[in-house]
C-alpha cells in the first residue's frame, strides 16, 4: 500500500524558516518524480514544486522561486522543502504526491502557519 | 501558465441523478508523448484530495463506474451517474502536461 506522509509544519514567524518532508513507503521511490502542492484555508489547489526521480531536476512556481528547495533523498525513501523567508501568504496545507501517471498519490497533509 | 477554467462552481443534485462537470484549458494539453495528462480529484470534507481518473478517462483501482471521463485537446468533461451520498466533496481538474501544473478551481458537490 502505497503511503505518504509528511511532517514539519507548524506555527512560524514571516521571514522564518521551516523545512517540511514527505516519507513514502509501498512503492520504489527513487522510480517516481514527486510534487509539492499547498492550499491556504479555504482556497483551492495551488503547486508548489516539482522534483525528476534522481533529483537532477527542480521547476518551482515564481512566487517561491529563490525562497523554497525542494529535494529528496533516495536512500531514506524521503522528499523534503526547505522554506525560507516565509510570508503570510505561504500559509496553507501542504500536500506532497507522486508523479507516474500524473498525481496518483497524495499525502495527507501537514498545515504551516506564517504569522507574528 | 495555463488556465484550468472549471464549471459550475457547485452543484446540488439529488441521489440517482446525474451530473456533469466541465473544465477547459487555454492550451492544449496533448504532451510531446501523445499522452494527454488531465485528471479528475476528489477532495472530501476535511480529507486530502484523491485522484479519480488519470489521463482524461482511465479510472482508478477501486473507483465505481458510475464516474466517467472523456474529452481531448481543451475540452474536458467529467460525468458521475447515479449519484451517491458519499459522492459529496469538491472536484478538481488538473493538468501535468505543463509546469507549472494547475488545477481547475473547484466544483462542489452537494447532494439536495
Amino acid at each position: 500500500e502505497v503511503q505518504l506522509v509528511e511532517s514539519g509544519g507548524g506555527l512560524v514567524q514571516p521571514g522564518r524558516s521551516l523545512k517540511l518532508s514527505c516519507a513514502a513507503s509501498g512503492f520504489t521511490f527513487s522510480n517516481y518524480g514527486m510534487h509539492w502542492i499547498r492550499q491556504a484555508p479555504t482556497k483551492g489547489l495551488e503547486w508548489v514544486a516539482s522534483i525528476s526521480p534522481s533529483g537532477g531536476s527542480t521547476y518551482y512556481r515564481d512566487s517561491v522561486k529563490g525562497r523554497f528547495t525542494i529535494s529528496r533523498d533516495n536512500a531514506k525513501s524521503t522528499l523534503y522543502l526547505q522554506m525560507d523567508s516565509l510570508r503570510s501568504e505561504d500559509t496553507a496545507t501542504y500536500y506532497c504526491a507522486t508523479e507516474g501517471t500524473g498525481l496518483a498519490y497524495w499525502g495527507q497533509g501537514t498545515l504551516v502557519t506564517v504569522s507574528s | 501558465d495555463v488556465v484550468m477554467t472549471q464549471t459550475p462552481p457547485s452543484l446540488s443534485v439529488a441521489i440517482g441523478q446525474s451530473v456533469s462537470i466541465s473544465c477547459k484549458s487555454s492550451q492544449s494539453l496533448v504532451y510531446s508523448d501523445g499522452k494527454t495528462y488531465l485528471h479528475w480529484l476528489l477532495q472530501s470534507s476535511g480529507r486530502s484530495p484523491k485522484r479519480l481518473i488519470y489521463q482524461v478517462s482511465n479510472l482508478d483501482s477501486g473507483v465505481p463506474d458510475r464516474f466517467s471521463g472523456t474529452g481531448s485537446q481543451k475540452d474536458f468533461t467529467l460525468k458521475i451517474s447515479r449519484v451517491e451520498a458519499k459522492d459529496l466533496g469538491v472536484y478538481y481538474c488538473a493538468q501535468t502536461t505543463h509546469f507549472p501544473l494547475t488545477f481547475g478551481s473547484g466544483t462542489k458537490l452537494e447532494i439536495k
